[in-house]
């Protein structure tokens, strides 16, 4: 298994601004992935963090709106820039461990106004 | 491409009584599936996961769920539910890799009634 924690576990922002949100793995890990999780929606997945060398995006999103870093085989930071009130959401960050599980964070919740 | 399909976005059942959340996948390629539980202000935890193995999949808090590929379908069981129980639950389809790249249903919440 993997204990995943994130900083902040929430916070408001104003729109305009930008949040810088941590996740701290218990062990080294491969790939990490970032999620979010619009209100009442189920989870989207934004990128997936690789160590080493830039991260992949999914289809509707883009590196300058979500930049990522992955410094080493236990850490990644996910910003979300320019926030808008759209960008109100709980961002979950998660590992796999083995083949089969993947493990996720406590989330941020975060709410822009 | 995958996807998931979780008929009912809300479900509600009396203490003791049967659960049933309902997961239908569509998948090219032979299935990992997952069942995630999630409570409030909480992060996802996994229940259990099919891997081709056996087809009935036995979990954690006495969950089980049958993977039956002719109904493409995955859904959840626990025989007697209990209040603990009340959450939201999503069922996921993984990628050729298993579980990376996961693919989320909408979510069923949970309600256990006294």
């Amino acid at each position: 298994s993997a204990v995943i924690s994130q900083k902040p576990s929430r916070d408001i922002c104003q729109r305009g601004t930008s949040l810088t949100i941590q996740c701290q793995v218990d062990s080294q890990v491969t790939m990490m992935f970032w999620y979010r999780q619009q209100p009442g929606q189920s989870l989207t997945l934004i990128a997936t963090a690789n160590q080493g060398s830039e991260a992949t995006y999914e289809s509707g999103f883009v590196i300058d709106k979500f930049p990522i870093s992955r410094p080493n085989l236990t850490f990644s930071t996910l910003t979300v820039s320019n926030m808008s009130p759209e960008d109100s959401s709980i961002y979950l960050c998660s590992v796999v461990v083995g083949r089969y599980e993947q493990y996720f964070g406590p989330g941020t919740r975060l709410t822009v106004t | 491409a995958q996807s998931v399909t979780q008929l009912g976005s809300h479900v509600s059942v009396s203490e003791g009584a049967l659960v049933l959340l309902r997961c239908n996948y569509s998948s090219s390629v032979p299935p990992y599936l997952f069942w995630y539980v999630q409570y409030p202000n909480q992060g996802l935890q996994l229940l259990l996961k099919y891997t081709s193995a056996a087809t009935l999949v036995k979990g954690i808090n006495g969950f089980e769920a049958e993977f039956k590929k002719s109904e493409t379908s995955f859904h959840l069981t626990k025989p007697s539910a209990h209040m603990s129980d009340a959450a939201e639950y999503f069922c996921a389809v993984g990628s050729l890799q298993g579980a990376q790249k996961l693919v989320f249903g909408q979510g069923t919440r949970l309600t256990i009634n006294p």
